[in-house]
Formats: C-alpha cells, structure tokens, sequence
C-alpha cells in the first residue's frame, strides 16, 4: 500500500528566507507527484506536477523535485513571501492504484512579516 | 478559462437524510475525481471516473456512498442515511487524461448534525 508522509506538521520563517518543504512516499515506482496549495477554507491550487522521468519542476519562485530511489520529493521556495502562507500538500499517483491521488497530510507554512 | 465547480459550497442536514452533491469539471476533461477531506488532513481517495464509467470505486467508504456521471461530464455524488461522521469537505477534481494534472474545484463542506 502506497503511502504519503510530509514532516513537519507546520513551519514558521521571516519573510525573505529560502525554504524547503519536504515530502517521502513508499512505493518507487511512482508514476507522477504533485504539489499543491490549499488555502484556509479553500480549495487545492495545483503548483507543480513531476512525472517519474523528471528529476525537478520549476514555476517562478518554486522548484520541486523527485528522487524515486530514496522516495522523496522536495518543494523549495525562494525568496517566502508572507503571500506565501498556506498549507502545501504533497500526492503521489501510482499506476498500479488508477492514477489516483495519494495525499500527505501537509505542512502549514507561515511566513512572517 | 472556467475551472471546476461544485455545487452547493455548504450543506447543512440532519442525520439520516440523504444529500447529493454536484461536480462540473474542466470542458473536455475525461477524468473526474472525487476526494473526502477532513480537518487537519489531506483528502482521501473515492472514486474516479473515466468517462461515463466508474473506473475506480475502491474508495467509497460504504454502500450509502454512491456516485455518476451519466454523460461523461457533469457528476453527482450521492449520500443516503447521512451519519455525523461524513461531515467533511467533498472536493472534486478534474484532468484531461488520468495520467495529467488533476484540477480541484473548491469543495462542498457538508455538516451533517
């Protein structure tokens, strides 16, 4: 059974610093993993979307990347923003499970002024 | 362009009523997704179609649960005999092809008291 972990819970930084957010699954034959971001009371906004073959994935400030062999992914955003406050999700999709999404339970990010 | 959208945004009932909840993905998209989210967590997996057909119901917590998607496009989503544990926030996704990104819509918070 595939499973999704993202540590730490929740993380707080001054505005202007680097950051890297990190999430782990179990099965290496991932097919594709994303990243989203999620609002208090909102829906999922869709960053970054990595398939197997990829190493990294960059979108303006964010950078995300993949190693299937140590089932691990990291998001890196540079430069936070208190813009930036949000709970980021983490969710692996795996062939063997339809494709469907397999969420971490996210990492609430605060950035302050 | 317009992006996926779920009807009602709140839904207050009384146990042991039935609910239907209403998913409008992305124009052209075969893919269809539905997730359960509860507070503090990621969202959980229900069931995926592809097409008009449930490719996937794995998820489905029990017989109560049951969801279409008639025509290929709009889906619903159906609880009978609510019970207070299926309080969460329902969210729907949508993607061109099951491999591609997933595109939320921004969820249906039911309360079931």
């Amino acid at each position: 059974k595939q499973e999704v972990t993202q540590i730490p819970a929740a993380l707080s930084v001054p505005e202007g610093e680097n950051l890297v957010l990190n999430c782990s699954f179990t099965d290496s034959a991932i097919y594709n993993l994303q990243w989203f971001r999620q609002d208090p009371g909102k829906g999922l906004t869709s960053l970054l979307l990595i398939q197997s073959s990829q190493r990294e994935q960059t979108s303006g400030r964010l950078n995300a990347s993949l190693d299937k062999s140590s089932g691990r992914s990291t998001l890196y955003i540079a430069a936070s923003q208190p813009g930036d406050s949000a709970t980021y999700l983490c969710a692996g999709a795996w062939m063997d499970s339809s494709y469907k999404l397999i969420f971490g339970s996210g990492t609430r990010l605060l950035v302050r002024p | 362009g317009a992006g996926v959208s779920q009807t009602p945004s709140n839904k207050v009932t009384e146990k042991g009523k039935y609910v239907e909840l209403r998913c409008d993905p992305i124009s052209g998209h075969t893919a269809l997704y539905w997730y359960r989210q509860s507070l503090g967590q990621g969202p959980e997996f229900l069931i995926y179609f592809q097409g008009t057909g449930a490719a996937d119901d794995s998820g489905l917590p029990n017989d109560r649960f049951f969801a279409v998607r008639p025509e290929g496009s709009v889906s619903t989503l159906k609880i009978q005999r609510t019970e207070r544990g299926d309080s969460a926030v329902y969210l729907c996704a949508s993607s061109l092809v099951v491999t591609d990104t997933q595109y939320f819509g921004p969820g249906t918070r039911l309360t079931v008291l």
